[in-house]
């Protein structure tokens, strides 16, 4: 079965800081790997995902994540914060076709505060 | 429309009562989810539709849970007499089917259950 791990519960950075959040998976191939991020009363929103290619992808409002097989790990990254990036951020796994599942797995979230 | 649209908000009902959540997904979205995001918990999957059927319901917690979708758009997720360990938020997201875990799922508001 997949599974998602995110190390840190809570993060706190400054305004114009880097940010890294990470997270790690097992699966028994090459899953598909996304990050999700959910503001108070708001629903998810994706932030990016990977299916196959370029390690390295891009996505929404100046975030990135580079997908790393040996280490098995998905870590999102954004060289400066802003402070409306303060939010709860997700990693998700989906299998892959012929698994026979059709859900996202996801970890337990990641708190990220932004001090002014 | 052009959001998913989840109905109640927010619903506060005592021990052994019966609730309904509503989901109204995304115009022309076949697939439908529901997941569960229980307080410091990422979502947990529930229940998968395809169509009027459910694909794949192996994440209902138990048979007090039970979700439909008649005509193949609005779903109501019903729970029967409802416990304290089912306060919860209820999250539905729809897409547009792919049968893989590639599935970009778009996730409304949700509705957020609290059992006294």
């Amino acid at each position: 079965a997949q599974s998602v791990t995110q190390p840190d519960i809570h993060i706190t950075v400054s305004e114009g800081a880097s940010l890294e959040l990470r997270c790690n998976y097992s699966y028994g191939a090459t899953p598909y790997l996304f990050w999700y991020v959910q503001s108070p009363g708001q629903g998810l929103q994706l932030l990016l995902k990977y299916f196959s290619g370029d390690t390295l992808v891009q996505g929404i409002k100046g975030f990135e994540a580079e997908f790393k097989r040996s280490q098995s790990s998905f870590n999102l990254r954004k060289p400066s914060v802003h402070w409306s990036d303060a939010a709860e951020y997700f990693c998700a796994v989906g299998a892959r076709p012929g698994a026979g599942s059709y859900q996202l797995t996801f970890g337990k979230g990641t708190k990220l505060s932004v001090i002014p | 429309g052009a959001g998913v649209s989840q109905t109640p908000s927010n619903k506060v009902t005592e021990k052994g009562k019966y609730v309904e959540l509503r989901c109204d997904p995304i115009s022309g979205h076949t697939a439908l989810y529901w997941y569960r995001q229980s307080l410091g918990q990422g979502p947990e999957f529930l229940i998968y539709f395809q169509g009027t059927g459910a694909a794949d319901d192996s994440g209902l917690p138990n048979d007090r849970f039970f979700a439909v979708r008649p005509e193949g758009s609005v779903s109501t997720l019903k729970i029967q007499r409802t416990e304290r360990g089912d306060s919860a938020v209820y999250l539905c997201a729809s897409s547009l089917g792919q049968p893989t875990g590639a599935n970009v799922l778009t996730f409304g508001a949700g509705s957020r259950l609290t059992v006294l």
